[in-house]
């Protein structure tokens, strides 16, 4: 079946715009993360939803993002006032529930110029 | 979590077992082991979780003595496909949701 999936693979935006990034998780996986990775490091941990509610946003840099997941399906990664620091792959995974494999997108290269 | 040390490259040759061990030394007693592989430009993949002793799939083997302060990733056999970085990492058990959290990995390079 379908793996996860995230849109745009790139996006490059300038300092102080606003930016979304989707993932699209494994259908019927009810517990999806997000994860951020810089060069060299490997991925730090976002925040994680259980359903459509974020049971953990304590990875989340500040108040500039902002995650959502109405449905309990897609998800989206909201970074306002963004800052050349904020570059990054920002990656999604999902499993089937709190536990288990988490299987990851392909990730979103964000480039902040 | 217990923190993970990994040494962070090495080298190899096609056709050679590769082994790459990880340090633990605070692991608890309801600790987990896993190791993920991740190539440029993708997500992590799910390799391999063991508790203690052996474990094996159809990608890999690992070690874990029965103090579990250290494990040992055991790849037969690399090809040219295993030029990956492989993450070392220790998740509580029985918890449901898993923060996973994630070192500098060891960046394997695989030559012909």
């Amino acid at each position: 079946g379908a793996g996860v999936s995230q849109t745009p693979s790139n996006k490059v935006t300038e300092k102080g715009k606003y930016v979304e990034l989707r993932c699209d998780p494994i259908s019927g996986h009810t517990a999806l993360y997000w994860y951020r990775q810089s060069l060299g490091q490997g991925p730090e941990f976002l925040i994680y939803f259980q359903g459509t509610g974020a049971a953990d946003d304590s990875g989340l840099p500040n108040d500039r993002f902002f995650a959502v997941r109405p449905e309990g399906s897609v998800s989206t990664l909201k970074i306002q006032r963004t800052e050349r620091g904020d570059s990054a792959m920002y990656l999604c995974a999902s499993s089937p529930g709190t536990g288990g494999e988490q299987y990851f997108g392909p990730g979103t290269r964000l480039t902040v110029t | 979590l217990a923190k993970t040390t990994q040494p962070i490259s090495m080298d190899s040759y096609e056709g050679q077992e590769v082994n790459i061990t990880c340090s633990h030394n605070n692991i608890a007693t309801n600790d987990y082991i896993t190791w993920y592989q991740q190539f440029p430009s993708q997500g992590p993949r799910f390799i391999i979780q063991g508790y203690k002793t052996k474990v094996t799939n159809e990608v890999a083997s690992l070690f874990i003595p029965a103090d579990r302060k250290s494990s040992t990733l055991s790849l037969p056999r690399v090809s040219l496909s295993d030029t990956a970085v492989y993450y070392c990492l220790v998740e509580r058990g029985n918890t449901g949701f898993q923060k996973l959290v994630f070192g500098t990995g060891t960046r394997l390079l695989v030559s012909p």
